[in-house]
């Protein structure tokens, strides 16, 4: 099977730009997941999607940081306006079930870099 | 908060020897345990699941639980330069999202 689709995979821009990532789960995974993980750091949940509705968005900076599913399927996340401080690797993920009970699949990741 | 302690390393150890890599975790209604691979540039990679108490072996890896501890480990035998990489614990809370710890950084040099 596929696995999870990211792009892009590196993008640079300077702080107080805009930046949009995108994400194709697995098909049928149901539940899909965006992570943040800075350099030597493990990965930090942003938003949880289930289908095309949001299962927990606690840690996602909502004053800078949006995040869609349209038709439950792709995803986008996006920054506006970027600081230094979300320079990172943005982890996409999905998995069958919502509990991810047996754990999930990433996706390659975007690199950003904040200049 | 629900946190997953992880010693960064990096632990280094010579090529056939046992790799002992350890966690712990605070939330003590936690089911469902995992290790995940991260290889420098690259994005993590499950590698083992651990549900109930004992060991769990898959090749040359075998995860270990104590819940009683709230510790879980992950033992590589045989240890090969091909598995210097770091490696994420994760746990999942009563939410069944995954917290992850920092991760350790292993060596193995030949």
């Amino acid at each position: 099977e596929a696995g999870v689709a990211q792009s892009p995979r590196y993008k640079i821009i300077e702080k107080r730009q805009s930046v949009a990532f995108w994400c194709n789960p697995i098909s049928g995974h149901a539940t899909l997941y965006w992570y943040q993980q800075i350099l030597g750091q493990g990965p930090k949940l942003l938003i949880q999607f289930q289908n095309n509705g949001v299962v927990d968005d606690s840690q996602l900076p909502k004053d800078r940081f949006s995040a869609e599913r349209l038709k439950g399927v792709d995803s986008t996340l996006k920054i506006q306006p970027a600081k230094l401080e979300d320079s990172a690797v943005y982890l996409c993920a999905s998995s069958v079930t919502g509990t991810a009970v047996y754990g999930y699949t990433f996706g390659s990741g975007t690199r950003l870099t904040v200049v | 908060q629900k946190e997953v302690e992880q010693n960064s390393g990096p632990l280094s150890v010579p090529e056939g020897a046992i790799a002992s890599l350890n966690c712990t975790y605070s939330d003590r209604g936690s089911q469902s345990f995992f290790w995940y691979r991260q290889y420098s540039g690259k994005s993590p990679e499950l590698i083992m699941s651990i549900y109930s108490n004992g060991d769990k072996e898959d090749g040359r890896f075998t995860a270990q639980l104590n819940k009683a501890s709230q510790y879980v480990s992950l033992l590589i035998r045989d240890s090969q330069p091909s598995d210097s990489a770091t490696y994420l614990c994760a746990v999942p809370g009563g939410s069944y999202i995954p917290t992850f710890g920092r991760g350790t950084s292993l060596i193995v040099h030949p």
